[in-house]
């Protein structure tokens, strides 16, 4: 089974910087399938992006996905007030596990 | 507008049983795969079962198979969690989770508020 590798575990930054987390998959996965879940305390998660770098409605702009290889990043070009929660990472091809997430806090 | 509202959860001695609900409404029931993804206090998601439109096929996690029994009532809209055999480790919040399509490869596109099952004595 794969296992998704996340990190850093947290990331303190401030309001208006980018932020950069990692999914690392164990072994060659179909690049296409990567999804990305954001949990605010207190809140059930929220899909932000799918099939790797796909945004579903109501996603702001400013976050993307990429893949190489077997890494994946999820980027948020300008952190938002909003943004600071916890992201996890899940590859939806034959598995359904979690990466054990990033925390993004404030700084 | 999709909407899924568990209920069930509950304080459950160990070796005990509950039984989870989750009520759906706006979209197509029988079309998706559902599943229960739970979240022990503190911890990150575990998905735990999961189900296809037409219940053919059941689906669990090596640490609940054998114990939880997942089902769904198309008629009503409705998913379903036997929780049996309680331990408590079990102890977590429990999403009821819509998958996009209704077959493999899914993502989780809504989530339920949750409903939190303690099982302590």
């Amino acid at each position: 089974e794969v296992v998704l590798t996340q990190s850093p575990g947290t990331l303190s930054l401030s309001p208006g910087e980018r932020a950069t987390l990692s999914c690392r998959a164990s072994q060659s996965v179909n690049s296409n399938y990567l999804a990305w879940y954001q949990q605010k305390p207190g809140q059930a998660p929220k899909l932000l992006i799918y099939g790797t770098s796909s945004r579903p409605t109501g996603t702001p702009d400013r976050f993307s996905g990429s893949v190489s290889g077997t890494d994946f990043t999820l980027t948020i070009s300008r952190l938002e007030p909003e943004d600071f929660a916890v992201y996890y990472c899940q590859h939806y091809s034959n598995s359904r596990t979690f990466g054990q997430g990033t925390k993004v806090e404030l700084k | 507008e999709v909407q899924l509202v568990e209920s069930g959860g509950a304080l459950a001695q160990p070796a005990g049983s509950l039984r989870l609900s989750c009520a759906t409404s706006g979209f197509t029931f029988y079309h998706y795969v559902m599943s229960w993804v739970r979240q022990a206090p503190g911890k990150g998601l575990e998905w735990a079962s999961a189900i296809t439109g037409n219940s053919e096929d059941t689906y669990y996690s090596d640490s609940v198979k054998g114990r939880f029994t997942i089902s769904r009532d198309n008629s009503d809209n409705t998913l379903y969690l036997q929780m049996n055999s309680l331990r408590v480790e079990d102890t977590a919040v429990y999403f009821c989770v819509k998958g996009s399509t209704g077959d493999r490869p899914y993502y989780f596109d809504t989530w339920g508020q949750g409903t939190l099952v303690t099982v302590s004595s």
